[in-house]
């Protein structure tokens, strides 16, 4: 099945900085997706970028893709120590229905 | 809204035993997934309902594994028997549509299940 890849695996920045996480995928999409997860928690929609798109904004969160190299960004921008959590891509399925995910980002912001 | 709602949040179990996990899924959603969370194989899809009916079951692991959706506020997921590498968290998710790729997913807090 084709499923993100997100890098690095892990991530610690204090509170303030950027954090940036990548996402790969294998084949070609329409949409990419990405979701935060909390500890303990079920995953939480962030945000979709679609293959026409480059860039999407909200709030403090920016969104790239790049579909010649399938490969996405997730940058949060002055990030604070409620964003510690884990992050996913998640893409559509080369057949079938659901989405893919990939195994996350574990961000950790410290005060 | 009261979003996905998943019974129980903890399930410690023995071997062997029946384990049945329940879902809410959001009103007017019309598909629903159950997916399983584990640090080594991370989210994978278990089964996919539209409109209650079973269309993709192709994550399901084995026989001991069954899915139902009687209706469309209400989805069940039983391990029977179960066995300790059922071990993991179980999240039920709902959207609406027809399975759209371009659907948002809305996912329950999930149920954490420990078969000893």
């Amino acid at each position: 099945s084709q499923q993100g890849e997100e890098d690095p695996q892990a991530l610690s920045i204090q509170e303030g900085e950027n954090a940036t996480m990548n996402c790969s995928y294998k084949t070609s999409i329409n949409n990419l997706q990405w979701y935060r997860q909390n500890s303990g928690r079920g995953l939480v929609h962030l945000i979709l970028i679609r293959s026409n798109e480059r860039e999407k904004h909200s709030g403090r969160l920016r969104v790239t893709l790049d579909t010649s190299k399938k490969s996405s960004s997730l940058l949060i921008t002055a990030s604070r120590a409620a964003d510690t959590a884990s992050y996913f891509c998640a893409t559509p399925p080369g057949s079938g229905y659901a989405l893919n995910f990939g195994k996350g980002t574990s961000l950790l912001v410290t005060p | 809204d009261a979003g996905v709602i998943q019974s129980p949040r903890h399930e410690v179990t023995e071997m062997g035993q029946e384990v049945t996990l329940r879902c809410k899924p959001i009103s007017g959603h019309n598909s629903l997934f159950w997916y399983r969370q584990t640090m080594m194989r991370g989210l994978e899809l278990l089964i996919y309902f539209n409109n209650n009916v079973p269309i993709d079951d192709s994550g399901m692991p084995e026989d001991r594994f069954s899915a139902k959706m009687p209706n469309a506020s209400f989805s069940t997921l039983k391990i029977q028997p179960s066995e300790p590498r059922d071990s993991a968290v179980y999240f039920c998710a709902s959207t609406r549509g027809s399975g759209n790729q371009n659907e948002k997913l809305f996912f329950g807090s999930g149920t954490q299940l420990s078969v000893l």
